[in-house]
């Protein structure tokens, strides 16, 4: 059974850093690329950073780019989130969701997703 | 970018009611559109993927259709549980993703 655990999360202040960590379990780690995506209270889904299964390809999101570094260890079968310089606005749970490609059709979606990890950037 | 718009942004409805929520995109997707369900506390749950595939253990009055710039969901006979806010995601670019603003089905 696929399983992913996000932690790490936490409140922290404006300027500070966290780290979060997705571990996971159940599946071909290296097969997948992997997200993250985030949701402040209340509010919709907000698609955060991916990486394909290499590395090879990362990308952010205008909001987060320059402060937020993705990366992922798949001998470990861990996805993680470095979150720096961190905002009020950064506030939000954190989740860690696997993507599914499919060539023949050349689209891709979320098949599985952690229960996230909350993220509280406050004075 | 690619923006998308959800209509509605919130419906009431009652049990037994067929509900459709639409889609759109700023730019054509082909078929790059996947349908979530998130229940309140919970994490979102894929529902359907390539704009119209039925993701495995997902009941059948779930159904998608569209292309192009235009998607639809529709729930055909609400039950309780399907009382949740709903969400489009398009993948058409790699590795840049977006998600439509949710559309929240509320009981009348």
């Amino acid at each position: 059974e696929v399983h992913l655990v996000e932690s790490g999360g936490g409140l922290v202040q404006p300027g500070g850093s966290l780290r979060l960590s997705c571990t996971t379990s159940g599946f071909t780690f290296n097969d997948f690329a992997m997200h993250w995506v985030r949701q402040t209270p209340g509010k919709g889904l907000e698609w955060v950073s991916g990486l394909t299964w290499n590395s090879e390809l990362i990308a952010y999101a205008d909001s987060v780019k320059g402060r937020f570094t993705i990366s992922r260890d798949n001998a470990k079968n861990s996805l993680f989130l470095q979150l720096n310089s961190l905002r009020p606005e950064d506030t939000a749970l954190y989740y860690c969701a696997r993507e599914v490609y499919d060539p023949t059709g050349d689209h891709s979606h979320f098949d599985y997703w952690g229960q996230g990890t909350p993220v509280t950037v406050s004075s | 970018d690619i923006q998308m718009t959800q209509s509605p942004s919130s419906l009431s409805a009652s049990v037994g009611d067929t509900v459709t929520i639409t889609c759109r995109t700023s730019q054509t997707i082909t078929k790059s559109l996947s349908w979530y369900q998130q229940r309140p506390g919970g994490a979102p749950n894929l529902l359907i993927y390539a704009a119209s595939t039925l993701q495995g253990g997902v009941p059948s009055r779930f159904s998608g259709s569209g292309s192009g710039t235009d998607f639809t969901l529709t729930i055909s006979g609400l039950q309780p549980d399907d009382f949740a806010t709903y969400y489009c995601l398009q993948s058409y670019t790699t590795l840049s993703l977006t998600f439509g603003p949710g559309t929240k089905v509320d009981i009348q």
